[in-house]
C-alpha cells in the first residue's frame, strides 16, 4: 500500500540535543509538510514543500529546520531541543492539486 | 491569514444521540472545508469534506453544513457508536491545493 512512514515512533532526548525526525511517502505526492500537535491547539504547521527545491516556513518554525532530500523524503531537525518541543509530530502529503493531506503515524516526541 | 475556531472542544454523548461540531473561520475566500477524524493513537484521515458551491454533504450518518453568509461549518453525526468516539478537526482553505488551517479539535466520547 503506497503510504506516509515516519522514523521514530517515539523518541527520548535531553534539553540541547539533535534530533532529527523522518518522513519518506510512497504516495508519489509532490507536496510533503510538518505539523506539531499538542493538546488543545489542534494540527499546527511547522514547515512545507511543493517540490524538491520549495521549502516555506509555517506558522512555528522556530527552533526547526527541514531538509527535502528527494521527492520522497522530507525530514525534520531540532537542532537544539528544548523541553516546550515535547509534541506529537506528523509528517503529511498532499497531491498538488487537492488539498486532501495524508498524515504519517506521527512520531512522539519527549525532551527532557 | 485563515483563523479557524472549533467548539466545542470536548463533547460527551449517549450512544445512538447526535453529535454537532461547529467551526467558524475568518477568510471569506475560503471555499473548501474537510473534516478529519484522529482515532486513539491513530493518524488523522479525512472523513468528510464540502465546497463553498454546496450547503450541505451527506455521508451515511455523518453530514457537513456550511453557511458561507455567516461563515460557519458544522459536522454532524446522527446515531452515534462507540468507535466514533475519537478528536475531530475542522480546517479551512481558499482553493483545492492550498493549505489548510485546522480548528483546535474536538474530543468526542460516545458513551454505550
Amino acid at each position: 500500500d503506497a503510504d506516509v512512514t515516519q522514523t521514530p515512533r517515539n523518541r527520548i532526548t535531553k534539553t540541547g540535543k539533535r534530533i532529527m525526525l523522518e518522513c519518506s511517502q510512497t504516495k508519489g505526492h509532490d507536496r510533503m509538510y510538518w505539523y506539531r500537535q499538542d493538546p488543545g491547539l489542534g494540527l499546527r504547521l511547522i514547515y512545507y514543500s511543493f517540490d524538491v527545491k520549495d521549502i516555506n516556513k509555517g506558522e512555528i518554525s522556530d527552533g526547526y529546520s527541514v531538509s527535502r532530500q528527494a521527492q520522497a523524503k522530507f525530514s525534520l531537525s531540532l537542532e537544539s531541543a528544548i523541553p516546550n518541543q515535547t509534541a506529537l509530530y506528523f509528517c503529511a502529503t498532499s497531491d498538488s492539486d487537492d488539498s486532501v493531506l495524508f498524515f504519517g503515524s506521527g512520531t512522539q516526541l519527549s525532551v527532557l | 491569514g485563515e483563523n479557524v475556531e472549533q467548539h466545542p472542544s470536548t463533547l460527551s454523548v449517549q450512544e445512538g444521540d447526535s453529535a454537532v461540531i461547529k467551526c467558524t473561520y475568518s477568510d471569506s475566500a475560503s471555499n473548501y472545508f474537510p473534516w478529519y477524524k484522529q482515532e486513539l493513537g491513530k493518524r488523522p484521515q479525512l472523513i468528510i469534506d464540502i465546497r463553498s458551491n454546496v450547503g450541505e454533504k451527506k455521508d451515511q450518518r455523518i453530514a457537513v453544513t456550511l453557511n458561507k453568509t455567516a461563515k460557519h461549518f458544522s459536522l454532524h453525526i446522527t446515531e452515534t457508536q462507540p468507535e466514533d468516539s475519537a478528536v475531530y478537526f475542522c480546517a479551512a482553505s481558499w482553493d483545492a491545493g492550498n493549505m489548510l488551517t485546522f480548528g483546535g479539535g474536538t474530543r468526542l466520547m460516545v458513551k454505550p
